[in-house]
């Protein structure tokens, strides 16, 4: 059974900690990894991956993907309040219509 | 603005009610998808269309029925609802199939259904 999991589950720092969020998964014909950050509204895109080992880097929020491993991290430096969100990770398999999302990590930035 | 739409935004509904909810996409997708989200638990797919036919069905409970017009829009028709399905409906849409790998799904605001 095709599954992507997600932890920790839940996550509190502070202003300026660092975090890193994982995502491991186990597909069947692995097409790539996305990474979504949630508010009290649709998921918004962040990463796409597809290749093991690139990084991806927007600001302060950088991810990479290891194939061999089937795993991804998502890294936020300096975190701040707005960073605060529920952080989805899916993989979309198969033919190219199959996305599975994982239950997400849901980060807490307290000032 | 994430190039989906949905509509109601939220919405009440007694068990007995018949409603609809809409989606509508503008980025030229040829794919289109709901989802389920509940408190705790991962996002579960329920419909997908690629160029207007239904390729995935995931078990879903007859009382929720889809339809899909065109590539643009899908349905999610609600009739004779459970408590139990009040969630967050999602709809998103992505390139469809492609030979190409890295398929980006985009999802609209969401719509709130509370079964009362």
């Amino acid at each position: 059974e095709d599954k992507v999991v997600q932890s920790p589950l839940s996550l509190v720092v502070h202003e300026g900690d660092t975090v890193t969020l994982n995502c491991s998964y186990e597909v069947t014909n692995f097409r790539s990894l996305l990474w979504y950050k949630q508010e009290k509204k649709a998921p918004t895109f962040l990463f796409m991956l597809t290749s093991s080992g690139i990084e991806k880097k927007s600001g302060r929020l950088s991810s990479i993907l290891d194939k061999k491993e089937l795993f991804s991290i998502l890294n936020i430096t300096a975190t701040q309040t707005g960073d605060s969100a529920v952080y989805l990770c899916a993989v979309e398999a198969g033919t190219g219509n199959q996305f599975y999302f994982g239950t997400g990590t849901s980060l807490t930035v307290i000032p | 603005e994430t190039g989906v739409t949905q509509t109601p935004r939220h919405l009440v509904m007694g068990m007995t009610n018949k409603k609809s909810l809409k989606c509508e996409q503008h980025l030229g997708h040829n794919a289109m998808y709901w989802y389920k989200q509940s408190a705790k638990k991962p996002l579960e797919l329920m419909f997908v269309y690629n160029f207007k036919e239904q390729t995935e069905n995931n078990s879903v409970p007859s009382r929720f029925s889809p339809e899909c017009p065109n590539s643009s829009h899908l349905f999610l028709h609600l009739h004779t609802l459970q408590p139990e399905d009040s969630a967050l409906y999602l709809c998103a849409s992505s390139q469809g199939q492609t030979i190409y790998s890295g398929n980006t799904i985009y999802f609209g605001e969401g719509s709130w259904l509370t079964v009362v």
